[in-house]
């Protein structure tokens, strides 16, 4: 059974800092890999996919790397906002098309002004 | 991307009583959905796959008498929580796959007393 758990929970920094957020998974065998972002009682929005045979996506101030043989995954965010602010929510995809996502429990974002 | 909403976004009801959550797509016929339900300070779990015009898929642990889904149309559909208790109390979001990124509904946060 697919595991993913994302280190830290929780994380306060201030703004301009650069950041690291990370997702491990425990079976490799996966079809891609999402990051998204969650507001508090909002829905999810998509922020990056990787595919599998990936090494890294990169949109704006985000990047994420995949590190499929160790189960690794990091989300990069370059000089934070206070509008970075937000739950951020690792998804591995085991099966093709990716559907049938398995969530981390996320990592809370906090960005001082 | 993919526009999904989901009515309501808020619900309140006794124990006992039925509650029935849409999910629509707005700009794009999805012939397969996702429900998901998020516990307070937990990820979101995957209950079951929805498709259009045939029974839907649960996952392992969630019962199917008792969240009912219902996807008659391919931009429609419904997850029914029969006989609500307190346990229930969750947030539901539904998501679709219009290719290999899943976009998500805003989510319905249900509350049961």
């Amino acid at each position: 059974k697919q595991e993913v758990t994302q280190i830290p929970a929780a994380l306060s920094v201030p703004e301009g800092e650069n950041l690291v957020l990370n997702c491990s998974f425990t079976d490799s065998a996966i079809y891609n890999l999402q990051w998204f972002r969650q507001d508090p009682g909002k829905g999810l929005t998509s922020l990056l996919l990787i595919q599998s045979s990936q090494r890294e996506q990169t949109s704006g101030r985000l990047n994420a790397s995949l590190d499929k043989s160790s189960g690794r995954s990091t989300l990069y965010i370059a000089a934070s906002q206070p509008g970075d602010s937000a739950t951020y929510l690792c998804a591995v995809g085991k099966e093709t098309s990716g559907s049938r996502l398995t969530f981390g429990e996320g990592t809370q974002l906090t960005v001082n002004p | 991307g993919a526009v999904v909403s989901q009515h309501p976004s808020w619900v309140i009801c006794k124990s006992g009583t039925s509650v029935k959550i849409e999910c629509r797509s707005l700009d794009f016929q999805a012939t397969t959905m996702f429900w998901y339900r998020q516990f307070p300070k937990q990820s979101l779990m995957l209950m079951a796959t929805s498709n259009e015009g045939s029974k839907a898929t649960y996952e392992q642990g969630v019962e199917k008498d008792k969240f009912l889904i219902n996807h008659a149309s391919l931009t429609l559909s419904t997850l029914t929580v029969t006989s609500a208790h307190p346990e229930d109390s969750s947030f539901y979001i539904c998501s679709v796959l219009p290719r290999e990124t899943q976009y998500f509904g805003p989510g319905t946060r249900l509350l049961v007393l």
